[in-house]
């Protein structure tokens, strides 16, 4: 089955430490993104890749870091350095980010939790 | 900047009501608007897509429609079900930029 997937469901962190969110696709989309999601808001962009190699920073990219290796793959880092990341991770994919008749498809989410 | 705001924040309806959730946004040049369903704790499943030269779609029980010219989006769900509860999502523009979402809750 063709997908999005996400790892782990839940993830713990402590203070000073840095964690890294998985996120894999097997649609062959060029386009993928990382949202965050916090209680009474809607989702911020925190960065998005269109291709292998290339990524740019969304609305909330500070105390984040992503790679783009492989085109299946765009993992996010959560560095030290961001403040108050506990929150709700999506991360989503698009066939290309060039198209707007494209329809993003999302992953079931990572929760993460400072502790 | 593109904004997107989604009225009303929340709503509570019996079951068999016919409902319209509202999308606003501020950049007529909007490309498409995407509607999306949310599930609590999980991801977002898209529902429908309306390209910028269209003015609505249909899926079921579900037609969105869009009007650039008064930066406005309508979801309306007929016939409306307890499995319909969850938070609808709307968002604009290819990076989409989302709205805060419409909690339903449709009791039995």
């Amino acid at each position: 089955d063709g997908g999005i997937t996400q790892s782990p469901k839940y993830l713990f962190r402590k203070e000073g430490q840095n964690v890294t969110l998985s996120c894999e696709q097997n649609l062959n989309h060029d386009a993928m993104y990382w949202y965050r999601q916090d209680p009474g808001q809607g989702l911020r962009l925190i960065y998005y890749s269109q291709i292998v190699n290339d990524f740019q920073k969304g609305d909330i990219a500070e105390g984040y870091s992503v790679s783009r290796e492989k085109k299946e793959s765009f993992p996010l880092t959560v560095t030290s350095a961001q403040k108050n990341p506990t929150a709700f991770y999506l991360c989503a994919s698009k066939s290309s980010s060039g198209s707007y008749t494209d329809t993003q498809y999302f992953g079931p989410g990572t929760r993460l939790t400072v502790l | 900047k593109q904004e997107v705001t989604q009225i009303p924040a929340a709503l509570s309806v019996p079951e068999g009501e016919n409902l319209v959730l509202n999308c606003s946004f501020t950049d007529s040049a909007i490309y498409n608007l995407q509607w999306f369903r949310q599930d609590p704790g999980k991801g977002l499943t898209s529902l429908l897509l309306i390209q910028s030269s269209q003015r609505e779609q249909t899926s079921g029980r579900l037609n969105a429609s869009l009007d650039k010219s008064s930066g406005r989006s309508t979801l309306y769900i007929a016939a409306s079900q307890p499995g319909d509860s969850a938070t609808y999502l709307c968002a604009g523009t290819d990076k989409l930029i989302f709205g805060t979402g419409t909690r339903l809750q449709v009791f039995p």
